[in-house]
């Protein structure tokens, strides 16, 4: 079966610190990957994905991800994190249909 | 261009009545989803409609219905609604679905359903 975990429910970080939210997956054959963001109140909005090629992919408001096939992982990386990425991120494998993990708390404080 | 538009946005429903959440998308998509999200537990897949004539049960089928009414808009009927249905309920759409598309999800800005 497809599936995603996201292995923690929350991550906090100061502001200008760098930040890693995880992501391993479990798909038979070749993943595409992606990142939502979902801020308070509102739908979720694409950041990124990968679909073949670099295993470091660049999206939205300085995110990047890298995805290792070795580890299962396609973790959300960015370098210096702000007050405003404070939001709820989720990943995403597409298999024929979208599944999503639990959902992580991005709390950055100033 | 509007993308995923939902309605309503917050509704307040007794046990027992019923209502349709409709959603529409103006993206030239074939495939809308409708997901439900509860704290803790992510998004949860209710049904889908990978093209215009065709719907399928997801995870959490139950005590719901669907009608794709046509390539645009695709409504997600509760018959009779149960405290359990209390939740946050989003609609999606994809270019397409066939084989294992590489296209991202296009998410509307959800409607809040709260069940007495």
């Amino acid at each position: 079966a497809q599936s995603v975990a996201q292995p923690e429910d929350q991550v906090n970080v100061a502001e200008g610190n760098p930040l890693t939210v995880k992501c391993t997956y479990s798909v038979s054959g070749n993943p595409y990957l992606f990142w939502y963001v979902q801020y308070p109140n509102r739908g979720l909005q694409f950041l990124l994905k990968y679909i073949t090629g670099d295993n470091l992919v660049k999206g939205s408001y300085g995110f990047e991800a890298e995805f290792n096939k070795s580890q299962t992982s396609f973790h959300l990386k960015k370098p210096s994190a702000l007050v405003s990425d404070s939001a709820l991120y989720f990943c995403a494998v597409n298999f024929n249909k979208f599944y999503f993990g639990s959902g992580t708390k991005l709390n950055v404080k100033p | 261009n509007a993308g995923v538009t939902q309605t309503p946005k917050f509704q307040v429903l007794k046990t027992g009545q019923s209502m349709t959440l409709q959603c529409a998308q103006d993206m030239n998509h074939n495939s809308m989803y409708w997901y439900r999200q509860d704290p803790g537990m992510g998004l949860r897949l209710i049904y889908y409609s990978a093209s215009e004539g065709t719907t399928d049960k997801g995870e959490v089928p139950n005590g719901y219905n669907v009608s794709r009414l046509n390539k645009r808009e695709f409504s997600l009927r509760l018959e009779s609604a149960a405290p359990s249905q209390t939740s946050v309920y989003f609609c999606a759409s994809i270019l397409s679905l066939t084989g294992r598309g590489t296209g991202e999800l296009f998410f509307g800005e959800g409607s809040r359903l709260t069940v007495l």
